[in-house]
C-alpha cells in the first residue's frame, strides 16, 4: 500500500536554530498537506500545496512541493519554544483515501 | 466560532461493550471524518462521508462502524471494543472532498478511549 515516511523522527534543536522535516510518498500526491499536533493536542492545518515545485511561506516557515509531487518539506527558521510539537505531512491516496506521514517530533530547548 | 465539537472527552468501556462516538460540526462542511491515533503514531483514517456518501477505508475493521443522519453529526459505533481499540479518536471535517484544492480539514479535540 501507500506510504507516507518523514525524517527524522525525533529532532532537538537549541531556540533560535533552524529545524527541516523532509515527507516522502511512494506515489504521486495530488496535493500535499502539513498539519502541527501539540503534545495533548490535535492536528491543526498549517498548509496545502498542490503546484509542481511549489514554495509557501508563512513567517518563519517555508513549505515545498517537490517537482515530482512525491516529496514535500517544511523548514523552520529560528524556532521558538512555541513550534515544539510534531509535524505531519498529509496527502490523497489512490482509492479516495488519505494518508498522513510519520510525523516529525521537534522538541526546542531554551 | 464555528467549531468541531467531540463528546464525551474521554471514554471507559469494558471489553466487548458496544461504545459511541459522537461529532458535531458547525462548520457546515461537506466532509466528515474519523480517525485513529495510537500514542506516538500517525492518525490513521477509519472512514469519511462526503454528505450522505460513505467511503470505508480497506483496512478499517468490520468492528468499526459509522452513521452521519444530516449533515451537523456524524458517530462512531465500536461494536465489540478490544484492548487494541485503545486510542484517540478524531473527528475531523472539511468544505470539500480529498482531492480538492480546498480541503483543508479541521480537527475535533478528539475522544481518548479507554478498554478495561
Amino acid at each position: 500500500g501507500q506510504q507516507v515516511m518523514q525524517i527524522p523522527q525525533y529532532q532537538h534543536v537549541q531556540e533560535g536554530e533552524d529545524f527541516t522535516t523532509y515527507c516522502n510518498s511512494s506515489t504521486t500526491l495530488s496535493n500535499i498537506q502539513w498539519y502541527k499536533q501539540r503534545p495533548g493536542g490535535h492536528p491543526v492545518f498549517l498548509i496545502q500545496l498542490v503546484k509542481s515545485g511549489e514554495v509557501k511561506k508563512q513567517k518563519r516557515l517555508t513549505f515545498q512541493f517537490g517537482e515530482a509531487k512525491k516529496n514535500s518539506s517544511l523548514h523552520i527558521t529560528a524556532t521558538q519554544t512555541t513550534d515544539v510539537g510534531t509535524y505531519f505531512c498529509a496527502g490523497p491516496g489512490t482509492g479516495n483515501q488519505f494518508y498522513f506521514g510519520t510525523g516529525t517530533s521537534l522538541t526546542v530547548i531554551p | 466560532d464555528a467549531m468541531v465539537i467531540q463528546n464525551p472527552r474521554y471514554q471507559v468501556t469494558q471489553f466487548g461493550k458496544p461504545v459511541t462516538l459522537s461529532c458535531s460540526q458547525t462548520l457546515n462542511h461537506n466532509v466528515m471524518y474519523w480517525y485513529q491515533q495510537k500514542s506516538s503514531q500517525a492518525p490513521k483514517l477509519l472512514f469519511h462521508y462526503y454528505d450522505k456518501d460513505f467511503n470505508n477505508e480497506a483496512d478499517t475493521p468490520d468492528n468499526f462502524q459509522s452513521r452521519r443522519p444530516n449533515t451537523s453529526f456524524c458517530f462512531l459505533d465500536i461494536r465489540s471494543p478490544g484492548l487494541g481499540d485503545a486510542a484517540m479518536y478524531l473527528c475531523a471535517t472539511s468544505r470539500e472532498g480529498l482531492l480538492s484544492s480546498y480541503n483543508e480539514q479541521f480537527f475535533g479535540p478528539g475522544t481518548r478511549l479507554t478498554v478495561l
